[in-house]
Protein backbone atom coordinates (compact mmCIF):
# COMPACT_ATOMS: atom_id res chain seq x y z
CA UNK A 1 0.00 0.00 0.00
CA UNK A 2 2.90 2.43 -0.93
CA UNK A 3 1.71 5.65 -1.62
CA UNK A 4 4.71 7.68 -2.82
CA UNK A 5 6.84 5.51 -5.05
CA UNK A 6 9.81 6.31 -6.49
CA UNK A 7 11.51 3.81 -9.23
CA UNK A 8 13.88 2.76 -9.52
CA UNK A 9 15.75 2.36 -5.66
CA UNK A 10 19.16 2.71 -7.02
CA UNK A 11 20.48 4.38 -10.32
CA UNK A 12 23.55 4.39 -11.77
CA UNK A 13 24.69 6.85 -14.48
CA UNK A 14 28.12 7.85 -16.43
CA UNK A 15 29.32 10.86 -15.70
CA UNK A 16 27.40 13.75 -17.82
CA UNK A 17 25.13 11.12 -19.20
CA UNK A 18 21.48 12.32 -18.57
CA UNK A 19 19.19 10.65 -16.40
CA UNK A 20 15.60 10.78 -15.34
CA UNK A 21 14.52 9.62 -11.57
CA UNK A 22 10.51 8.95 -11.43
CA UNK A 23 7.87 9.11 -8.63
CA UNK A 24 4.52 8.33 -8.38
CA UNK A 25 1.92 9.15 -6.27
CA UNK A 26 -1.74 7.04 -4.88
CA UNK A 27 -2.71 10.25 -2.49
CA UNK A 28 -4.21 12.59 -4.97
CA UNK A 29 -2.29 15.55 -3.19
CA UNK A 30 -1.85 19.13 -4.89
CA UNK A 31 1.83 19.29 -4.10
CA UNK A 32 5.17 17.14 -4.58
CA UNK A 33 8.31 17.86 -4.05
CA UNK A 34 12.01 16.83 -4.97
CA UNK A 35 14.82 16.57 -2.41
CA UNK A 36 18.27 16.06 -2.33
CA UNK A 37 20.12 14.29 0.29
CA UNK A 38 23.66 13.93 1.05
CA UNK A 39 25.48 11.17 3.36
CA UNK A 40 24.57 12.38 6.90
CA UNK A 41 22.91 15.83 5.90
CA UNK A 42 18.93 16.87 6.15
CA UNK A 43 17.00 16.70 2.80
CA UNK A 44 17.66 19.77 0.89
CA UNK A 45 14.89 20.84 -1.17
CA UNK A 46 15.17 21.28 -5.17
CA UNK A 47 11.96 21.92 -6.37
CA UNK A 48 8.38 21.75 -6.24
CA UNK A 49 4.94 21.59 -8.44
CA UNK A 50 1.89 23.19 -6.60
CA UNK A 51 -0.60 21.80 -9.05
CA UNK A 52 0.95 22.38 -12.45
CA UNK A 53 2.69 25.49 -10.99
CA UNK A 54 6.37 25.04 -10.99
CA UNK A 55 8.46 26.32 -8.04
CA UNK A 56 11.93 26.68 -8.40
CA UNK A 57 14.39 26.99 -5.28
CA UNK A 58 16.71 29.96 -5.65
CA UNK A 59 19.95 27.29 -5.11
CA UNK A 60 18.99 24.99 -7.25
CA UNK A 61 21.44 24.09 -10.15
CA UNK A 62 20.46 24.69 -13.61
CA UNK A 63 21.22 20.92 -14.45
CA UNK A 64 17.98 19.70 -12.52
CA UNK A 65 14.93 19.91 -13.90
CA UNK A 66 11.10 18.49 -13.48
CA UNK A 67 8.72 17.61 -14.98
CA UNK A 68 4.50 17.00 -13.86
CA UNK A 69 2.41 15.24 -16.79
CA UNK A 70 -0.53 14.56 -14.39
CA UNK A 71 -1.39 14.85 -10.66
CA UNK A 72 0.27 11.18 -9.87
CA UNK A 73 3.91 11.58 -11.88
CA UNK A 74 7.00 13.64 -11.40
CA UNK A 75 10.06 13.20 -12.67
CA UNK A 76 13.47 14.19 -11.76
CA UNK A 77 15.63 14.76 -15.04
CA UNK A 78 19.42 15.66 -14.22
CA UNK A 79 21.12 17.24 -17.89
CA UNK A 80 24.59 16.56 -17.41
CA UNK A 81 25.28 14.65 -13.92
CA UNK A 82 28.47 15.60 -12.11
CA UNK A 83 30.20 13.55 -9.48
CA UNK A 84 28.36 16.09 -6.94
CA UNK A 85 25.42 15.00 -8.11
CA UNK A 86 25.87 11.42 -6.34
CA UNK A 87 22.48 11.57 -3.86
CA UNK A 88 19.80 10.17 -2.37
CA UNK A 89 16.72 11.70 -4.09
CA UNK A 90 13.58 12.00 -2.59
CA UNK A 91 10.61 12.79 -3.96
CA UNK A 92 7.44 13.88 -1.62
CA UNK A 93 3.92 14.89 -1.30
CA UNK A 94 1.32 16.63 0.03
CA UNK A 95 -1.93 17.99 0.24
CA UNK A 96 -1.54 21.60 0.73
CA UNK A 97 1.71 23.63 1.36
CA UNK A 98 0.57 23.56 5.49
CA UNK A 99 0.22 19.80 5.46
CA UNK A 100 2.27 17.32 6.18
CA UNK A 101 4.63 15.57 3.57
CA UNK A 102 4.73 12.30 2.92
CA UNK A 103 8.05 10.90 1.43
CA UNK A 104 8.95 8.22 -0.77
CA UNK A 105 12.28 5.45 0.11
CA UNK A 106 14.31 7.96 -2.64
CA UNK A 107 16.27 6.94 -5.48
CA UNK A 108 20.33 6.63 -4.38
CA UNK A 109 22.22 7.73 -7.57
CA UNK A 110 25.65 6.72 -8.06
CA UNK A 111 27.98 8.80 -10.42
CA UNK A 112 30.57 6.71 -12.19
CA UNK B 1 14.06 33.23 7.61
CA UNK B 2 12.99 30.02 9.74
CA UNK B 3 15.32 27.77 11.37
CA UNK B 4 15.76 24.43 13.35
CA UNK B 5 18.33 23.57 15.62
CA UNK B 6 18.29 19.94 17.52
CA UNK B 7 20.95 18.08 19.01
CA UNK B 8 22.93 16.48 16.71
CA UNK B 9 24.26 13.69 18.61
CA UNK B 10 24.88 10.59 17.80
CA UNK B 11 23.06 9.46 20.90
CA UNK B 12 23.43 5.73 22.06
CA UNK B 13 21.13 4.60 24.45
CA UNK B 14 20.62 0.86 26.29
CA UNK B 15 17.43 -0.72 25.27
CA UNK B 16 14.29 0.61 27.59
CA UNK B 17 16.43 3.83 28.34
CA UNK B 18 14.58 6.92 28.18
CA UNK B 19 15.17 9.25 25.13
CA UNK B 20 15.32 12.94 24.65
CA UNK B 21 16.11 14.83 21.32
CA UNK B 22 16.13 18.63 22.21
CA UNK B 23 14.58 20.91 18.85
CA UNK B 24 14.27 24.45 18.98
CA UNK B 25 13.28 26.77 16.12
CA UNK B 26 13.47 30.14 15.19
CA UNK B 27 10.75 31.27 13.00
CA UNK B 28 8.17 33.91 11.71
CA UNK B 29 4.66 33.37 13.31
CA UNK B 30 3.86 30.24 14.53
CA UNK B 31 4.80 27.42 12.45
CA UNK B 32 3.44 23.66 12.47
CA UNK B 33 6.62 21.34 14.44
CA UNK B 34 6.86 17.68 12.93
CA UNK B 35 9.45 15.16 13.98
CA UNK B 36 10.11 12.60 10.94
CA UNK B 37 12.49 9.64 11.23
CA UNK B 38 14.50 8.11 8.51
CA UNK B 39 15.46 4.45 8.79
CA UNK B 40 18.61 3.09 6.94
CA UNK B 41 17.98 3.06 2.91
CA UNK B 42 14.44 4.68 3.46
CA UNK B 43 12.82 7.49 3.34
CA UNK B 44 11.77 10.46 5.46
CA UNK B 45 8.32 9.20 7.81
CA UNK B 46 5.92 11.29 9.57
CA UNK B 47 6.70 10.33 13.38
CA UNK B 48 4.44 13.46 14.80
CA UNK B 49 3.18 16.55 14.55
CA UNK B 50 1.39 19.55 16.03
CA UNK B 51 0.24 22.43 14.59
CA UNK B 52 -0.22 25.11 17.31
CA UNK B 53 0.95 26.11 20.64
CA UNK B 54 0.60 23.37 23.74
CA UNK B 55 -0.03 20.37 21.06
CA UNK B 56 0.85 17.49 21.85
CA UNK B 57 2.03 14.55 19.28
CA UNK B 58 2.08 11.30 19.72
CA UNK B 59 2.65 7.78 17.97
CA UNK B 60 4.47 4.28 18.59
CA UNK B 61 5.68 5.63 22.27
CA UNK B 62 6.83 9.30 21.32
CA UNK B 63 5.55 12.49 21.77
CA UNK B 64 6.47 15.69 21.65
CA UNK B 65 5.19 19.24 23.02
CA UNK B 66 5.15 22.48 20.87
CA UNK B 67 6.34 25.09 23.55
CA UNK B 68 5.77 28.52 22.65
CA UNK B 69 7.45 30.18 25.59
CA UNK B 70 10.31 28.19 24.49
CA UNK B 71 10.51 27.47 21.07
CA UNK B 72 10.71 23.80 21.41
CA UNK B 73 9.28 20.43 20.26
CA UNK B 74 11.11 18.13 21.86
CA UNK B 75 11.19 14.18 21.42
CA UNK B 76 10.86 11.81 23.90
CA UNK B 77 9.86 8.24 24.47
CA UNK B 78 10.52 6.68 28.00
CA UNK B 79 11.84 3.15 26.84
CA UNK B 80 13.47 3.06 23.71
CA UNK B 81 13.75 -0.54 21.61
CA UNK B 82 16.62 -1.64 19.19
CA UNK B 83 13.77 -1.08 16.72
CA UNK B 84 13.92 2.47 16.99
CA UNK B 85 17.40 2.62 16.10
CA UNK B 86 17.61 5.48 13.41
CA UNK B 87 17.93 9.25 12.18
CA UNK B 88 15.29 11.39 13.60
CA UNK B 89 14.68 14.84 11.92
CA UNK B 90 12.73 18.06 13.58
CA UNK B 91 11.23 19.94 10.77
CA UNK B 92 9.09 23.53 10.83
CA UNK B 93 7.11 24.30 8.00
CA UNK B 94 4.73 27.79 8.19
CA UNK B 95 1.93 28.82 5.48
CA UNK B 96 4.76 28.43 2.67
CA UNK B 97 6.01 25.44 1.15
CA UNK B 98 8.53 24.55 2.49
CA UNK B 99 9.90 22.57 5.70
CA UNK B 100 12.72 23.39 7.32
CA UNK B 101 14.62 20.61 8.78
CA UNK B 102 17.19 20.35 11.73
CA UNK B 103 20.77 18.46 10.66
CA UNK B 104 19.32 14.52 12.10
CA UNK B 105 20.30 12.92 14.99
CA UNK B 106 21.42 9.25 14.67
CA UNK B 107 19.76 7.91 17.34
CA UNK B 108 21.58 4.01 17.94
CA UNK B 109 19.91 1.34 20.55
CA UNK B 110 21.86 -1.71 21.72
CA UNK B 111 20.32 -4.74 23.27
Amino acid sequence: DAMVIQNPRYQVTQFGKPVTLSCSQTLNHNVMYWYQQKSSQAPKLLFHYYDKDFNNEADTPDNFQSRRPNTSFCFLDIRSPGLGDAAMYLCATSRNRVQPQHFGDGTRLSIL
Amino acid sequence: GNSVTQMEGPVTLSEEAFLTINCTYTATGYPSLFWYVQYPGEGLQLLLKATKADDKGSNKGFEATYRKETTSFHLEKGSVQVSDSAVYFCGGGGSNYKLTFGKGTLLTVNP
